[in-house]
């Protein structure tokens, strides 16, 4: 079995500053995504990436950026926080296609 | 676009009363149907899984059946108990894709009094 590590756990940041969520896997799939999670909206996809250097534009990527400079890792950068975006954020990974999603334990983040 | 409906936010049961969760979907493509749940403090993991090809997933109790009449896929389970309280998804990801990327629904949580 693999693991997904996502740190930190818990972010804390002030609005309008620049923020950045880290995640690594140890399946060595190729796939990596960034989920959002607001309570009662599902999760939403923000970025997603199919191979090392890889970027595509989930539904919500608007605000963010990401960086895949590895296959094991996949990072998430809020571009400047706001208050209306507080939410878990999960990262994943998976094989392929069709094929079971992996999920990390998320990162909370909180903007005051 | 693809979607997924989850009608129904909250559904709270005693133990060992039948559970049904409603998942309809639309999709203009063929759909692999996924049921995920959520325990406080941790990622979605997948509960079970459909394909066009095996119509019915089955897995720790729970049961689903992808109907393509009714584009339903609802999650079913005849007795539950309190460790079952958690967050369930439906969600699905176009059989072709290359990759996972899902459409999830909204979640239904799930609270089960001993």
């Amino acid at each position: 079995g693999g693991i997904i590590t996502q740190t930190p756990k818990f972010l804390i940041g002030q609005e309008g500053q620049k923020l950045t969520l880290k995640c690594q896997q140890n399946f060595n799939h190729d796939t990596m995504y960034w989920y959002r999670q607001d309570s009662g909206k599902g999760l939403r996809l923000i970025y997603y990436s199919i191979t090392e250097n890889d970027l595509q534009k989930g539904d919500l990527s608007e605000g963010y950026d990401a960086s895949r400079e590895k296959k094991s890792s996949f990072s998430l950068t809020v571009t400047s926080a706001q208050k209306n975006e507080m939410a878990v954020f999960l990262c994943a990974s998976s094989i392929g296609g069709g094929t079971e999603v992996f999920f990390g334990k998320g990162t909370r983040l909180t903007v005051v | 676009g693809d979607s997924v409906t989850q009608k129904q936010g909250q559904v709270t049961l005693s133990e060992d009363d039948f559970l049904f969760i409603n998942c309809t979907y639309s999709t203009t493509t063929y759909p692999t149907l996924f049921w995920y749940v959520q325990y406080p403090g941790q990622g979605p993991q997948l509960l079970l899984k459909v394909t066009t090809a095996n119509n019915k997933g089955i897995s720790r109790g729970f049961e689903a059946t992808y109907d393509k009449g009714t584009t339903s896929f609802h999650l079913q389970k005849a007795s539950v108990q309190e460790s079952d309280s958690a967050v369930y998804f439906c969600a699905l990801v176009y059989t072709g894709a290359n990759t996972g990327k899902l459409t999830f629904g909204h979640g239904t949580i799930l609270r089960v009094h001993p």
